[in-house]
């Protein structure tokens, strides 16, 4: 089982649509969980880290189920803007490695 | 102000011709990663320096290795480049906190002829 999951997608959704991704993880002793965004040929970065009472930055909520190892984020009213690959990223915290999924594609269409 | 630093944006290597890549920080940040992507997948991770602890993949092959000589630089050599070699080369840095978020240098596009 990999590290990290993730549905591939193409995600393609009309303006104005709330869509969700879901990512799974095989390591309990993760700590950290994070979602980045990659534009094409462009590099990572950071959207939102994710904590475990859920957390939310305007038009993206993101929530952690320690129990069932599972993320989600969840984007509403998507914009044009949004289109990009969303990678789910876990961490066991201190000096150990980003572990990346291998990232949903969102295509939102005008 | 760009914080994590890559150079050559893009680099066009002769199969077989030993070829560097650099990153560098101004973050002063303890941990520094070389991750190879390919084209619709994952960032994948060569190797990470704790300071100067050098962490290798077991995956990563001995094709690939690293320098760190300070804080502030890192570098990536391939000493013998393949076909299979070309990709996008990103270098990260991050605190060792427990929440280390990872600041991306915009990347070195690696074509092999």
């Amino acid at each position: 089982r990999k590290e990290v999951e993730q549905d591939p997608g193409p995600f393609n959704v009309p303006e104005g649509a709330t869509v969700a991704f879901n990512c799974t993880y095989s390591n309990s002793a993760s700590q950290s969980f994070f979602w980045y965004r990659q534009d094409c040929r462009k590099e990572p970065k950071l959207l939102m880290s994710v904590y475990s009472s859920g957390n939310e930055d305007g038009r993206f909520t993101a929530q952690l189920n320690r129990a069932s190892q599972y993320i989600s984020l969840l984007i509403r009213d998507s914009k044009l803007s949004d289109s990009a690959t969303y990678l789910c990223v876990v961490n066991k915290g201190g000096n150990t490695p980003l572990v990346f999924g291998k990232g949903t594609r969102l295509s939102v269409i005008a | 102000d760009a914080m994590v630093i890559q150079n050559p944006r893009y680099q066009v290597t002769q199969f077989g011709k030993p070829v560097t890549l650099s990153c560098s920080q101004t973050l002063n940040h303890n941990v520094m990663y070389w991750y190879q992507q390919k084209s619709s997948q994952a960032p994948k991770l060569l190797f990470h320096y704790y300071d100067k602890d050098f962490n290798n993949e077991a995956d990563t092959p001995d094709n690939f290795q690293s320098r760190r000589p300070n804080t502030s630089f890192c570098f990536l050599d391939i000493r013998s480049p393949g076909l299979g070699d070309a990709a996008m080369y990103l270098c990260a840095t991050s605190r060792a906190t427990l929440e280390p978020e990872a600041f991306f240098g915009q990347g070195t596009r690696l074509t092999v002829v």
